[in-house]
């Protein structure tokens, strides 16, 4: 079955620090990936998606994901957080057409001041 | 609309009461999924739709839960005899296709004491 991984399950930074959070995913076969932020209180948003091409993705708010199929990992990283990104971030994957999403359980991120 | 929609926001139930959640996706959007987060943290599919057809219930349990997608409604989650245990916060998404990116909705915290 095909499942996600997040291993860092709270960050804390200083603003201007620079972030990468971890995802690894479990499948051998061809999988769309994403994340998303949960902000306090809010629905989740889409940061970016990978489904192919470039492995090198680039989302919303300057946040941007590589894809490495070797390591079947899909990291998130931001050269420099601000407070502003504090909040819930997922790693999610999925496969073929219309297949639901398999969730991480999140990175809790806190950027202090 | 332009958002997918999710009422009500908040839903108090007591325990074997019924619950109904409602979801309309986003329009023209032939996808609808439905997601349970509980603790804030793992999000478990439920039930996929294609138009009004399920496409994929392989998370819905087996007892209790029941969706439908009609035309011109809004898609609805309905929990009979709710439990403790059904406590959470439940999202539905939308997608265009099979293969694009899903927009989530806000979400309905069910409660049930």
């Amino acid at each position: 079955a095909q499942s996600v991984s997040q291993h860092n399950h709270h960050v804390i930074l200083s603003e201007a620090a620079s972030l990468e959070l971890g995802c690894n995913y479990s499948y051998g076969g061809t999988v769309n990936l994403f994340w998303y932020v949960q902000y306090p209180g809010q629905h989740l948003q889409l940061l970016l998606k990978y489904f192919s091409g470039d492995p090198l993705v680039k989302g919303i708010k300057g946040f941007e994901a590589e894809f490495i199929k070797s390591k079947f990992s899909f990291n998130l990283r931001k050269p420099s957080v601000q407070w502003s990104d504090t909040a819930e971030y997922f790693c999610a994957a999925s496969t073929g057409t219309a297949s639901k999403l398999t969730f991480g359980t999140g990175t809790r991120l806190q950027v202090t001041l | 609309g332009e958002e997918v929609a999710q009422t009500p926001k908040h839903l108090v139930r007591g325990e074997g009461q019924k619950a109904k959640l409602y979801c309309a996706p986003i329009k023209g959007h032939s996808y609808v999924f439905w997601y349970q987060q509980v603790l804030k943290n793992e999000f478990k599919f439920l039930i996929s739709f294609q138009n009004e057809n399920v496409f994929d219930e392989t998370g819905m349990p087996k007892e209790r839960f029941s969706a439908k997608c009609l035309p011109n409604s809004p898609c609805s989650l309905e929990i009979q005899a709710t439990k403790l245990e059904d406590s959470a916060v439940y999202f539905c998404a939308s997608s265009l296709l099979g293969n694009t990116e899903a927009f989530f909705g806000q979400g309905t915290r069910l409660t049930v004491v």
